[in-house]
């Protein structure tokens, strides 16, 4: 086991940019998360999935945000039109479904937008 | 709507002493309590968790938080503190109801371990 894993690890982009990350979760894992953690903060959630059904969305993920996972398997998240306050870090993690309470965590995307 | 309120945004502590880091939630159902760390560079670890059977829970390298229902409160502690504990910790909540859903985290207590 892997564990989760992201891709880019490190992203800088021009303001205006479109950006896309990637999430791999634990293999038998059908739960995935994404959070946004800016500095000096908690991560913040944006959304959830469970296979391919996008169960959850926060108020955080404005219209330019968009996330899927359209085999059950990884999923991406979409920045469309990156603005300064887009960085952050991007936070993946998955879980084993219902009953299980734990949260594996990627080491995360970092976005810097210019 | 659920919270997490960590007192502390820094803590200092002499390698060997103890290490508490404090936790407060606010839940309208029975919660689902965790701590992570987050070391450099580095994505959340689960140190230990709280689904509603033990109020005393033991997590790995040597943590571990009490569950008081009357105080709100789920603090972390270790008797004496290493070197490498140096790293951000995270409280987060989860409602019990659903479990397995997401996580509203606290900001975060950094802590130094002073040698």
């Amino acid at each position: 086991d892997t564990g989760v894993s992201q891709d880019p690890r490190h992203k800088i982009t021009k303001r205006g940019q479109n950006v896309t990350f990637r999430c791999d979760p634990i293999s038998e894992h059908n739960r995935l998360y994404w959070y946004r953690q800016t500095l000096g903060q908690g991560p913040e959630f944006l959304t959830y999935f469970q296979n391919e059904a996008q169960l959850e969305k926060s108020r955080l993920l404005s219209d330019r945000f968009s996330a899927e996972r359209p085999k059950g398997s990884f999923s991406t998240l979409e920045i469309q039109r990156t603005e300064q306050g887009d960085s952050a870090m991007y936070l993946c993690a998955s879980s084993q479904g219902q009953d299980s309470y734990e949260q594996y965590f990627g080491p995360g995307t970092r976005l810097t937008v210019t | 709507a659920q919270s997490v309120t960590q007192l502390g945004s820094h803590v200092s502590v002499s390698e060997g002493a103890l290490v508490l880091l404090r936790c407060n939630y606010s839940s309208s159902v029975p919660p689902y309590l965790f701590w992570y760390v987050q070391y450099p560079n580095q994505g959340l670890q689960l140190l230990l968790k709280y689904t509603s059977a033990a109020t005393l829970v033991k997590g790995i390298n040597g943590f571990e938080a009490e569950f008081k229902k009357s105080e709100t409160s789920f603090h972390l502690t270790k008797p004496s503190a290493h070197m490498s504990d140096a790293a951000e910790y995270f409280c987060a909540v989860s409602l019990s109801n659903f479990g397995n859903e997401k996580l509203t985290f606290g900001t975060g207590t950094r802590l130094t371990i002073i040698p």
